[in-house]
């Protein structure tokens, strides 16, 4: 399965809404639940990633509401509604619906 | 606290083999699958191989299989993966990571440990 992510890259001017997009080569929707098993992970330099979103659209325990997404058949997508200074990072989306768990290419997110 | 720690990293010759270790602590360790993710300098994470909780399911991505093992001790929370063979392009930083138990999404990542793999 090949997770196709885009734009590579982002600037956004701080309170500014940004928006970033992954599509899967194929369904990811689970039979057994009806889920979606796509996670979103944010990454900052000189860390491992860090899970945001799971389910395509359940935000992880402690994850700012500012942080959602979204699922329209096999296309995903990550809102940040209002863009903090500290969201500064890449951006990656992945499958974990069957292996190998594959992941976006990542978008980098900055301020303008 | 929930935390993995990666150990075993270092500088290896092409061809030759490492042992990864990750201790866990703070989480019922035996209760979740545990992946092996890396990451190429400057690139994206790779998932590489994962376990399930008793060890009895093992997958890898295609280019590390028959060369790197996966492997777990549950009595000593502790994951490993045994990489032979090694190549150039087996350079990453290597991180464990815990599946939640409840929505499989990797929820706890440990810091990494760097491979670098070069004569």
């Amino acid at each position: 399965i090949v997770m196709t992510q885009s734009p590579d890259s982002l600037a956004a001017s701080l309170g500014e809404r940004a928006t970033i997009n992954c599509k899967s080569s194929q369904s990811i929707l689970s039979n057994s639940n009806n889920k979606n098993f796509l996670a979103w992970y944010q990454q900052k330099p000189g860390q491992p990633p860090k899970l945001l979103i799971y389910w395509a659209s359940t935000r992880e325990s402690g994850v700012p509401d500012r942080f959602s997404g979204s699922e329209s058949g096999t296309d995903f997508t990550l809102t940040i509604s209002s863009l903090q200074a500290e969201d500064v990072a890449v951006y990656y989306c992945q499958h974990y619906y069957s292996t190998p768990y594959t992941f976006g290419q990542g978008t980098k997110v900055e301020i303008k | 606290e929930v935390q993995l720690v990666e150990s075993g990293g270092g500088l290896v010759q092409p061809g030759g083999s490492l042992r990864l270790s990750c201790e866990a602590s703070g989480f019922t360790f035996n209760s979740n699958w545990m992946s092996w993710v890396r990451q190429a300098p400057g690139k994206g994470p790779e998932w590489v191989a994962n376990i399930k909780q008793d060890g009895s399911e093992k997958y890898y991505v295609d280019s590390v299989k028959g060369r790197f093992t996966i492997s777990r001790d549950n009595a000593k929370n502790s994951l490993y993966l045994q990489m032979n063979s090694l190549r150039a392009e087996d350079t990453a930083v290597y991180y464990c990571a815990s599946h939640n138990y409840y929505y499989f999404g990797m929820d706890v990542w440990g810091q990494g440990t760097t491979v670098t793999v070069s004569s």
